[in-house]
């Protein structure tokens, strides 16, 4: 089982939007709505930011926002603020009571 | 609130063994799932597998089965991870974290795992 794809890295500007892709299989990111996000700072422990695909825990700001269109979920941070560099991976359910990440993405903030 | 409290780092030599442990408080242990997961240096987060903390019962991803146990006492809200014949790419910070429905809601701090001659 390979793990879900999303870019290597990507960047913006301080008040911009940058978006994320994960991109998995009919098997994982397309057969359920199980789709997370977090954000892991080197040297921390990772955050969950999203889950369910679209939905955001408490004290997660709402600029951070999740969506799935077939086998691709998305994480869109809009109004980047300089706190939001880090890196970010994707998870979904894969059936099987397993779990699979995505490779993760480095977000630099300009 | 929610802690996780993992014990702390461990240096190995290949083909030991090594058990971390996760300490939870704060919730009620029987009722979230336990899941495990690593980071490699310069790799991603890779999910290893889970413990339903009231049962026991186990499911853990096809690589690592029959080389990782994951095991629980209820007494002390514990569940404790074991690795064997323990190789160099097994070196990685090892994360416990506690599930919800298919999400991980909070995590360990992590325990860095050494294997070295």
């Amino acid at each position: 089982q390979s793990a879900l794809t999303q870019p290597r890295s990507v960047s913006g500007s301080p008040g911009q939007s940058v978006t994320i892709s994960c991109t998995g299989t009919s098997s994982d990111v397309g057969a359920y709505t199980y789709v997370s996000w977090y954000q892991h700072h080197p040297g921390k422990a990772p955050t969950l930011m999203i889950y369910d695909v679209i939905r955001r825990p408490s004290g997660v700001p709402d600029r951070f926002s999740g969506s799935k269109s077939d086998n691709t979920a998305s994480l869109t941070i809009s109004g980047l603020q300089a706190e939001d560099e880090a890196d970010y991976y994707c998870c979904s359910y894969a059936g099987s009571y397993t779990l699979i990440f995505g490779g993760g993405t480095k977000l630099t903030v300009l | 609130q929610v802690q996780l409290m993992q014990s702390g780092a461990e240096v190995k030599k290949p083909g030991a063994s090594v058990t971390v442990s996760c300490k939870a408080s704060g919730y009620t242990f029987t009722a979230s799932y336990m899941h495990w997961m690593r980071q490699a240096p310069g790799q991603g987060l890779e999910w290893m597998g889970r413990i339903n903390p009231s049962s026991g019962v186990t499911n853990y991803l096809q690589k690592f089965q029959g080389r990782v146990t994951m095991t629980r006492d209820t007494s002390i809200n514990t569940v404790y991870m074991e690795v064997r014949s323990l190789r160099y790419d097994d070196t990685a910070v090892y994360y416990c974290a506690r599930g919800r429905t298919e999400d991980l809601a909070d995590w360990g701090q992590g325990t860095l795992v050494t294997v070295s001659s």
